[in-house]
């Protein structure tokens, strides 16, 4: 049983569009965090939100936590080749769950 | 930085073997984490770890157990490996308290012929 669903699983755009990736669960979290993948490296974090609600901005990347803390979004404006990689929630209750990841391709 | 080290980026062995994996962090973390990947299926843990000798069973334990008799070092063995357990495997840290982050060596890509 997966807790935590991501969707799209795959997504490939063109530079320049925006996208947004879902992460979703029927479960209350007590904080959510996102993480991005690069081939043959261990995930690396991008952010932690906390609060319900709680909106978090890094450059061209937006993250929402939702107001129930069971759902987040990711979003990417103007993407970069150098935003491709696997994405991936994180949610921590009285353990941590992982999504199921959603893998990035931009291209140039 | 925080530094975790996996002993191993590719390994490959055979069914029935005894396989261990070992992962160095040297930040002095509390928590320690061996997870699987897969694809589609995200990371799933293991086993994890918040002291030294302590262990607890994450997810899918079956045909792994774990070792932690060190701070700074946790080990994941497969007991007699199958093909199944043919996967991606990382090991990551982090500081006590559950809004932490995780800090993740490079993996082991290991392959059970």
């Amino acid at each position: 049983t997966q807790l935590l669903e991501q969707s799209p699983q795959f997504l490939s755009i063109q530079e320049g569009e925006n996208l947004t990736v879902y992460c979703n669960s029927s479960s209350v979290f007590s904080s959510l965090q996102w993480y991005r993948q690069e081939p043959g490296e261990g995930p690396v974090l991008l952010v932690t939100v906390v609060t319900g609600g709680e909106v978090k901005k890094l450059k061209r990347l937006t993250f929402q936590f939702g107001d129930a803390r069971k759902d987040s979004s990711l979003h990417i404006t103007a993407a970069q080749p150098g935003d491709t990689g696997l994405y991936l929630c994180a949610g921590s209750g009285n353990q941590f769950y992982f999504g199921t990841g959603t893998s990035l391709t931009v291209i140039p | 930085d925080v530094k975790v080290t996996q002993s191993s980026r590719y390994l490959v062995k055979r069914t029935g073997e005894k396989v261990f994996l070992e992962c160095v962090q040297d930040m002095d973390h509390e928590n320690m984490f061996w997870y699987r990947q897969d694809p589609g299926l995200g990371l799933r843990l293991i086993y994890f770890s918040y002291d030294v000798k302590m262990k607890e069973k994450g997810d899918i334990p079956e045909g792994y157990s774990v070792s932690r008799e060190k701070k700074e070092r946790f080990s994941l063995i497969l007991e007699s490996a199958s093909t199944n357990q043919t996967s991606m495997y990382l090991c990551a840290s982090s500081l006590s308290g559950s809004n932490q982050p995780q800090h993740f060596g490079d993996g082991t890509r290991l392959s059970i012929l």
